[in-house]
């Protein structure tokens, strides 16, 4: 069965330092991944998707995510956090039924 | 503009009773959702529909019911058989073609009492 891992549940980074927010899939066929982010009681905004047409995504907010088949993985970066970017992101997939499935979600902090 | 809108954003009901959650969209999306969502879980599919007049059971159903009369809306009914029903719950909407990305309303908070 398809499924995604969010590795780690909160996340506090200082203001200016690299965030990063790992996800791994499970899939014998290729999946299709995104990332999205969710502010406090609000619904979730897409901040990028994996097309295959490159492995390096770039998204929304100065945000980029690589996909990487031999880790199985879609790991989440942003070279320099502010503190707008505190929330909760969620890694999710899909496969050809179009129906999403996500990881448990990861908080970030930013610390000034 | 285009977009989801649900309401009400908060909702409060006693236990027992049943309550029905909106959700409208403008997109021209064939599909729409619900999902749940509770601290450190993500989010967990409830039901979905991919035309009019046709819906699935998703991971969680047990407790809810759907319809999906007309392509804009996708209503949610929480029943007294759902046993927790306290939750943040989202709706979404996607077309149906490869590599789509859901689009999410703003979300029904509901808290039994």
């Amino acid at each position: 069965a398809q499924s995604v891992t969010q590795l780690g549940s909160h996340v506090s980074v200082s203001e200016g330092a690299l965030v990063l927010l790992r996800c791994n899939y499970s899939s014998s066929v290729p999946p299709y991944l995104f990332w999205y982010v969710q502010y406090p009681n609000q619904g979730l905004q897409l901040l990028l998707k994996y097309t295959s047409a490159a492995t390096l995504v770039k998204g929304i907010n100065g945000f980029e995510a690589e996909f990487k088949k031999s880790e199985t993985s879609f790991h989440l970066t942003k070279p320099s956090a502010h503190m707008s970017d505190a929330a909760e992101y969620f890694c999710a997939v899909t496969f050809n039924d179009y129906k999403l499935s996500f990881g448990a979600g990861t908080t970030v902090t930013v610390r000034a | 503009d285009g977009g989801i809108t649900q309401s009400p954003k908060y909702l409060f009901r006693k236990e027992g009773q049943n309550v029905t959650l909106s959700c409208e969209q403008n997109l021209n999306h064939d599909a729409m959702y619900w999902y749940r969502q509770d601290p450190g879980q993500g989010l967990r599919l409830i039901y979905y529909s991919q035309i009019v007049n046709d819906f699935q059971k998703g991971d969680i159903a047990e407790g809810y019911s759907v319809s999906r009369e007309k392509k804009e809306s996708f209503p949610l009914t929480v029943t007294s058989a759902q046993k927790n029903p306290t939750a943040f719950y989202l709706c979404a909407s996607s077309t149906q073609t490869e590599n789509t990305e859901a689009f999410f309303g703003q979300g029904t908070r509901l808290t039994v009492v």
